[in-house]
């Protein structure tokens, strides 16, 4: 089967810009998550869906991330304005569903905020 | 939330040795994963292991989820293995996967 799917596989943007990264998982997987990884850091929750809805965001800083689910299928994850501290890895992952199923993972973006 | 605790934090082996890595968690879990990250940085699953012993080649785990703790035996390690492992458990109250801090391995030839 097709793993996740995501892009761009790297960004470099300058501070208080835009940028929006996207993830496709895998077919028929109800639960999508997107991870911030930080270097030398585990991967950190950023906001978990489960179909369209959003059943998790307590840790994205909402007043610079947004992310949608729009048709339970593929996802994007927006950061406006970008800072310094953004720069991480951003993965997405995906699961049949939210219990009692194993995550996957994509490659990954890897952002550089300057 | 809960806390995931992984021993050593850093490991560096001869290539074709033993070692095992350990994953202790703080709170009841309904399951639990092991992954490799490599060099390129991506997320290979290992094993989705909530309890018991599972075997893959020469990687084998075992989570006691009574005792709240896995482990990750790797046998007759290879440069390939290099990288960083990481657990991520799933609490038995939420749904939310909390990763530990990882086991970054080197193996040396």
């Amino acid at each position: 089967e097709a793993g996740v799917a995501q892009s761009p596989r790297y960004k470099i943007i300058e501070k208080r810009q835009s940028v929006a990264f996207w993830c496709n998982p895998i077919s028929g997987h109800a639960t999508l998550y997107w991870y911030q990884q930080i270097l030398g850091q585990g991967p950190k929750l950023l906001i978990q869906f489960q179909n369209n809805g959003v059943v998790d965001d307590s840790q994205l800083p909402k007043d610079r991330f947004s992310a949608e689910r729009l048709k339970g299928v593929d996802s994007t994850l927006k950061i406006q304005p970008a800072k310094l501290e953004d720069s991480a890895v951003y993965l997405c992952a995906s699961s049949f569903n939210s219990y009692n199923s194993p995550l996957h993972f994509g490659n990954g973006t890897r952002l550089t905020v300057t | 939330g809960i806390q995931v605790e992984q021993s050593p934090p850093d490991l560096i082996l001869q290539e074709g040795a033993n070692s095992t890595l350990r994953c202790n968690f703080s709170d009841s879990v309904n399951n639990l994963q092991w992954f490799h990250q490599n060099p390129w940085g991506q997320l290979i699953n290992l094993f989705y292991i909530p309890s018991g012993t599972k075997q893959n080649g020469r990687l084998s785990a075992t989570t006691v989820a009574t005792e709240r703790y896995s482990l990750l035996y790797i046998s007759s390690s290879q440069t390939t293995d290099s990288g960083v492992y990481f657990c991520a458990v799933e609490r038995s109250t939420g749904n939310q996967f909390y990763f530990g801090t990882g086991t970054s391995l080197t193996v040396i030839p």
